[in-house]
């Protein structure tokens, strides 16, 4: 099967842009969960989507939103970029079902510069 | 609150020894805990992982141990080779609820293994 693959690999944005950031899952994998990672913060959680629904969501703020299509592909996108929005963005599918119980794979992550 | 910690910013061990890597959490709803290999700019890797009605998995070289009282994982190693060296995530998540799709991750552990 092939992995989690994510689309672009490398972005540079200037602040005030917006960005889509897009993530194919494994085969049959019907959830999709997006993290953040920065130097600072870690990797911490942004949102979940399952069937074309959020079912979770971190503490970010608005700017950050998700959605995910009938194929279970999911996109995220951030709307006025700021300096702070500089990270790896990593997309995780498992096959999501259970509330919790299985395991995540990761995508290789987008890493977004904005300058 | 950071809920998941790994206390060990880094370790360093000899080509065939043992690797013990530490995770402590302080939410009693976590069922589920994750070890996660990665390396500058990729995704997460995922190692291994265990329930919370086990107190022990193995999987070839790698194995987790649980240790609820105490609200404690390791991660051993045996033996540790130099492919081994990166950065080491202990991650968790609970069933349902506000912990669909979201992992707890720690700060990470590096580790390194000289030959």
């Amino acid at each position: 099967k092939a992995g989690v693959t994510q689309t672009p690999r490398y972005l540079i944005k200037t602040r005030g842009q917006q960005v889509t950031l897009s993530c194919s899952p494994i085969s049959g994998h019907r959830s999709v969960s997006w993290y953040q990672q920065t130097p600072g913060q870690g990797l911490q959680f942004l949102f979940e989507y399952f069937s074309e629904t959020q079912r979770n969501k971190g503490n970010f703020p608005g700017r950050f939103s998700g959605r995910q299509f009938s194929n279970s592909r999911s996109e995220m996108n951030v709307s006025t970029l700021e300096l702070g929005d500089s990270a790896l963005y990593l997309c995780a599918s498992r096959p999501g079902a259970s509330g919790g119980t299985d395991t995540q794979y990761f995508g290789p992550g987008t890493r977004l510069t904005v300058l | 609150d950071q809920q998941v910690k790994q206390n060990s910013p880094s370790l360093s061990v000899q080509e065939g020894r043992i690797s013990i890597l530490n995770c402590d959490y302080t939410n009693s709803m976590f069922d589920y805990f994750l070890w996660y290999k990665k390396y500058p700019a990729e995704g997460p890797t995922f190692l291994i992982s265990i329930s919370s009605i086990k107190d022990k998995n193995e999987d070839g070289r790698f194995t987790v141990f649980l240790n609820k009282s105490a609200k404690h994982l390791s991660l051993h190693i045996v033996p540790s080779q130099p492919g081994d060296s990166a950065v080491y995530f202990c991650a968790a998540s609970a069933k349902g609820g506000t912990s669909y799709g979201k992992l707890t991750f720690g700060q990470g552990t590096i580790l390194t293994v000289h030959p």
